[in-house]
């Protein structure tokens, strides 16, 4: 069974760009979470969608979005980008109708705004 | 927002030896303590999971053990090996209103077996 995938592997951006980042999850899996993981942070919960709806969201600005296709594959876009986004990204996704607490996560995107 | 302070941030510990990682959290409700286990250039993998409705779990060499009055629980590695070299997050599911949910996870504890 193929994982969760990500693309692309590495970013290298400059201040006040935008990117978008690409996920897909585990066949048969319906919800994909976001979250960014910056040096001595931790995993931070950015959002989670689930059969095309943004579900819930975590303390970031406006500036981090997203959306879900119907395919369950998933974007985040990131606009302004400002120097504290660097972070590695990760996408994970679970089944809908299994207990929402199994996240299966992919590899990351590594993004570095300079 | 549910917090959860894990500890320490990084342990080094001999190869066969005990390692053990605690998380601390606030009062709130919650059926579910997974930990998580990443090593580098990878994202984080589900290592182990226990319900409050248990005091312990074990798989392997790994143990969870949880304290509900301490509101705390624990990753105990028995000997530990080489390995085992990773971080660990505990996480804390978070539900709010709307069937609403987000998991909340510790800042890691970054494992490092020595032979």
């Amino acid at each position: 069974e193929a994982g969760v995938t990500q693309s692309p592997t590495h970013l290298i951006k400059t201040r006040g760009q935008q990117v978008t980042l690409r996920c897909s999850p585990i066949s048969g899996h319906t919800s994909v979470y976001w979250y960014q993981q910056a040096l001595g942070l931790g995993l931070q919960f950015l959002l989670w969608y689930d059969e095309g709806e943004e579900r819930n969201r975590g303390n970031f600005p406006p500036r981090f979005s997203g959306r879900q296709f119907p395919n369950y594959s998933s974007e985040l876009n990131v606009n302004a980008l400002e120097l504290e986004d660097s972070a590695l990204y990760l996408c994970a996704s679970s089944p809908r109708d299994r207990s929402h607490n199994e996240q299966f996560f992919g590899p990351g995107t590594r993004l570095t705004v300079l | 927002q549910q917090q959860v302070k894990q500890s320490p941030q990084s342990l080094i510990v001999q190869k066969g030896g005990i390692s053990i990682i605690n998380c601390a959290y606030e009062n709130t409700a919650f059926d579910y303590f997974p930990w998580y286990q990443q090593f580098p250039g990878k994202g984080p993998a589900l290592l182990i999971a226990i319900r409050p409705d248990v005091s312990e779990k074990k798989e392997g060499r790994f143990t969870i053990s949880f304290n509900k009055s301490a509101k705390q629980f624990s990753l105990h590695i028995m000997d530990s090996q080489p390995g085992d070299s990773a971080t660990y997050f505990c996480a804390l599911p978070h539900y709010s209103g709307a069937g609403s949910y987000q998991l909340t996870f510790g800042k890691g504890t970054k494992l490092s077996v020595i032979p």
